[in-house]
């Protein structure tokens, strides 16, 4: 698929769980971003990267590892999954344009 | 920390009616950016504007860098045009703050 993509676009977890979110995208794009969505808060930038094997913290990274081996691919991990990270997660590539994907919703009981 | 304002916080029209999103930000700007995000929540890049002006269809918009705000007019306002319009500031790091956005509701 052309773009950008994410998956899984929904999931339910359990507290404590280990948690990977997928990115992909086809535009060879330098730059990666990860935030989340939640009412009350807007869009956060919890780590982006600025090419392959290059990353680092946006404005609530606490709880979250990412890496990239890879340009087109920039997985989000959630190490042991907690209710707060329930949330709306957006993957985006670009930098003067940025791109959003659709959207990945994870709830954590 | 840099604040990124956005004005209204909701907005209600008829359709054909035109609009002003206002958006302020507190340093100087490298990055600025619109987007709408519809009511399926898939968020959609309406203009790269770090300065200047911009037009696309009904959809306009205008960055005065040395006042610090940014402007995104609608014109002739649809249905679909519905949803939530941010804006995003980046300065000097590689990061983009988002504003809290205005909804927007576009009534027939």
């Amino acid at each position: 698929d052309a773009g950008i993509t994410q998956s899984p676009r929904y999931k339910i977890t359990e507290t404590g769980r280990q948690v990977t979110l997928m990115c992909h995208q086809t535009w060879s794009h330098s730059y990666m971003f990860w935030y989340r969505q939640d009412l009350g808060h807007g869009l956060r930038l919890i780590y982006y990267s600025a090419a392959a094997d290059i990353t680092d913290k946006g404005e609530v990274p606490d709880g979250y590892v990412v890496s990239r081996s890879k340009t087109e691919n920039f997985p989000l991990t959630l190490e042991s999954a907690t209710r707060s990270q329930t949330s709306v997660y957006f993957c985006a590539s670009g930098w003067e344009t940025q791109y959003f994907g659709p959207g990945t919703r994870l709830l954590v009981l | 920390g840099i604040q990124v304002e956005q004005s209204p916080p909701d907005l209600i029209l008829q359709e054909g009616a035109n609009s002003t999103l206002r958006c302020n930000f507190s340093d100087s700007v490298n990055n600025l950016q619109w987007f709408h995000q519809n009511p399926w929540g898939q968020l959609i890049n309406l203009f790269y504007i770090p300065s200047g002006t911009k037009q696309n269809g009904r959809l306009s918009a205008t960055t005065v860098a040395t006042e610090r705000y940014s402007l995104l007019y609608i014109s002739s306002s649809q249905t679909t045009d519905s949803g939530v319009y941010f804006c995003a500031y980046g300065g000097a790091t590689n990061k983009l703050i988002f504003g809290t956005g205005t909804l927007l509701a576009v009534q027939p």
